[in-house]
This record gives structure tokens, sequence and C-alpha cells, in this order.
């Protein structure tokens, strides 16, 4: 186990709502990376958060959003859910930038 | 931009044979490359990873990696695969210019058979 955490392991939304996907960091990790993957698909980069400021994005629109707290742990919200948003979420965190990614579970996103 | 190619889906391999699976890539500048390993309705695990140095890298698991500059390779091998190998392997790219974004192969499913 890595010692990142996500809550919750699934959930169902319908199109048009609003869903917060939450992440715990290892301890002593300073930065979180969120990616979506898709099903039968490698995952993809959706943004980095460092010492609480976004550090990178990828290819996703300003409806993805997230958050980075004083102890780490980051959020990812999406907003205005679409199906092709159905998808596993999953969190990475690494000692600083530069180093390994540690990921956590994941999060199942099936939006109806 | 940064990218790695996963070109088989799937790889099929008896139990105590020898597995390759492989990975090329296209970057500029030097190759940070990365293999993680995915079971069903898990997050990624890490394996190994090659920054530089030593052209093998031994990781996890028994499973080693062979960095090959020419190639632009960095296939994942194993001399005995096991059973419980079977899961889906990715390849993966760190774009330190860019952020130290991840970008990741398609996967390849291994599937080692007793």
């Amino acid at each position: 186990e890595t010692g990142v955490t996500q809550s919750p392991t699934h959930l169902i939304k319908t199109r048009g709502q609003q869903v917060t996907l939450r992440c715990s960091s290892q301890s002593g990790h300073n930065t979180v990376s969120w990616y979506q993957q898709a099903l039968g698909q490698g995952p993809q980069f959706i943004f980095q958060y460092y010492r609480e400021e976004e550090n990178g994005r990828g290819n996703f629109p300003p409806r993805f959003s997230g958050l980075q707290f004083p102890n780490y742990s980051s959020e990812l919200n999406v907003n205005a859910l679409e199906l092709d948003d159905s998808a596993l979420y999953l969190c990475a965190s690494s000692l600083n930038r530069e180093d390994t990614q540690y990921f956590g579970p994941g999060t199942r996103l099936t939006v109806l | 931009a940064q990218s790695v190619a996963q070109p088989e889906d799937q790889v099929n391999v008896a139990e105590g044979n020898p597995l390759t699976v492989k990975c090329t890539y296209s970057v500029s500048g030097n190759p940070y490359l990365f293999w993680y390993v995915q079971y069903p309705n898990r997050g990624l695990q890490f394996l190994l990873k090659y920054i530089t140095g030593d052209n093998l890298v031994k990781g996890s698991y028994g499973f080693e990696a062979e960095f090959n500059k020419s190639q632009t390779s960095f296939h994942l091998k194993k001399p005995s695969a096991l059973v419980s190998d079977s899961a889906l392997y990715f390849c993966a790219v760190r774009d330190i210019g860019d952020f130290n974004k991840f970008y990741f192969g398609s996967g390849t499913k291994l599937n080692v058979k007793p």
C-alpha cells in the first residue's frame, strides 16, 4: 500500500451535477497530481498541485478544478458533469514535483 | 511533446517462462521513464524507473527494464513469470520541461497461464 487514500470509492451522479473527490497524500509528500482513466485507456493528466498552488494542467476544461490544503491533501471538483466524465479518477502524491508518483486506489465516477 | 507507445494490447506467456512487455518513447531531452502495474479495480503501483545510469534497471517483484537509447525503447522484463503477475502494465514518461507531467501509454494486459 502506498499510503495515498481517496474517497469515495464509488460515486454515481447525473448529468449537470457537480462532484468533489478527495485525496490524502502520503505522509511527507507535498505534491499531488490528478488523473482521469477512462475504461481501457491509460491515465490522462488533469493537473498537479504543489504546496497549495496549481503547478501544471493537462487538456481539461475549466470545469475541472482543484484545491490543495495546508496538510497537502487535495480535492478535485468537476462541475456540469457530462456522460464522458465517467471514469476512474486517480490521485498520486510525490515527495516533491520531480519525484516518483505513488497512486491511490482511485474513485470510480459514473455519470448517468 | 513527450509520449510513450505500447505496441501490444495483450501479451500471453506461460508460467515459468520469461516475459517482455514493450515500450517505446519519444522525448526531447533526456528521458525519465517509469513502469507501473495496475490490478483490477486498483490504482497504479510503481515498479521501477530510469533516470540516468545503468541501462538495466531493477525494480519490485523481480521485474527489470532495459533502457535502449538507440532504439528509444524501455522494455519491461522478468526472467520467470508468475500467474500472479497477470495485470495491466503501463509505461510512462515524465516531461521535466513541462511541470513534470506524466504521459502514460495505453497499457498492455499481461496474461500468465499456469
